[in-house]
């Protein structure tokens, strides 16, 4: 079935270590995007790519990094991780063409993230 | 900036009750809408949008109408099932070439049998 793979699903994190979630789709959509998803706050925003080779800060990026290097991968890192980056991490995709609904993204199925 | 209000949950209703989840934004032009709905263990999937004002968007019998005298676009359904069951976000995209989207806080619906 076409979609978005994220990985791992779940981990448990020491403060200060290095994490890379990964976020891979099939659908050969040009935009991704990555979302944290926290109690009474919804979905913020934390980094997008429009299309491969390019990159974009959201609304909450500080402490995160991204990179596309082609047009299915797009992992998120946290390059020293904190508690408060405990979270609910979603990618998400998005094209635009004939057929396809303008702002319509395609969610993962969210990889939770524990740092103690 | 933009940004989107939604009704505090959570929400719990009886099976056949009818259903308004509150919405409202606020943005510059004219945003596109949007409902998205989070089943249990799942990521979000669109329920239904609206892209200009006074448009209707619907799907499995919920409706929402793009108001936009009163920057809103309320959730309704006149009749919850137990599957209904999920949490529901409010979303906008901004009018130009922004793709992403900007979300409320999220509304946790609950229908007992």
């Amino acid at each position: 079935i076409a979609g978005i793979t994220q990985a791992p699903t779940s981990q448990i994190l020491a403060a200060g270590r290095r994490m890379t979630l990964r976020c891979t789709q099939d659908m050969r959509h040009n935009a991704m995007y990555w979302y944290r998803q926290d109690l009474g706050l919804g979905l913020r925003l934390i980094h997008y790519s429009n299309t491969a080779g390019t990159t974009g800060k959201g609304e909450v990026p500080d402490g995160y990094s991204v990179s596309r290097a082609n047009t299915d991968d797009f992992p998120l890192t946290l390059a020293s991780a904190v508690p408060s980056q405990t979270s609910v991490y979603f990618c998400a995709s998005s094209a635009t063409g004939t057929g396809m609904v303008p702002g319509e993204l395609f969610f993962g199925e969210g990889s939770r993230l524990t740092v103690l | 900036g933009n940004s989107v209000t939604q009704m505090e949950g959570p929400v719990t209703l009886s099976e056949e009750a009818f259903l308004t989840i509150n919405c409202t934004y606020t943005a510059t032009g004219y945003p596109s809408l949007f409902w998205y709905v989070q089943y249990p263990g799942e990521g979000l999937q669109l329920l239904l949008k609206a892209t200009k004002a006074d448009d209707k968007g619907s799907n499995k019998g919920f409706e929402a109408t793009y108001r936009k005298e009163t920057t809103s676009f309320h959730l309704e359904k006149g009749s919850v099932q137990v599957s209904d069951s999920a949490v529901y976000f409010c979303a906008l995209r901004a009018s130009g070439s922004a793709r992403q989207l900007t979300f409320g806080s999220g509304t946790q619906l609950t229908v007992l049998p």
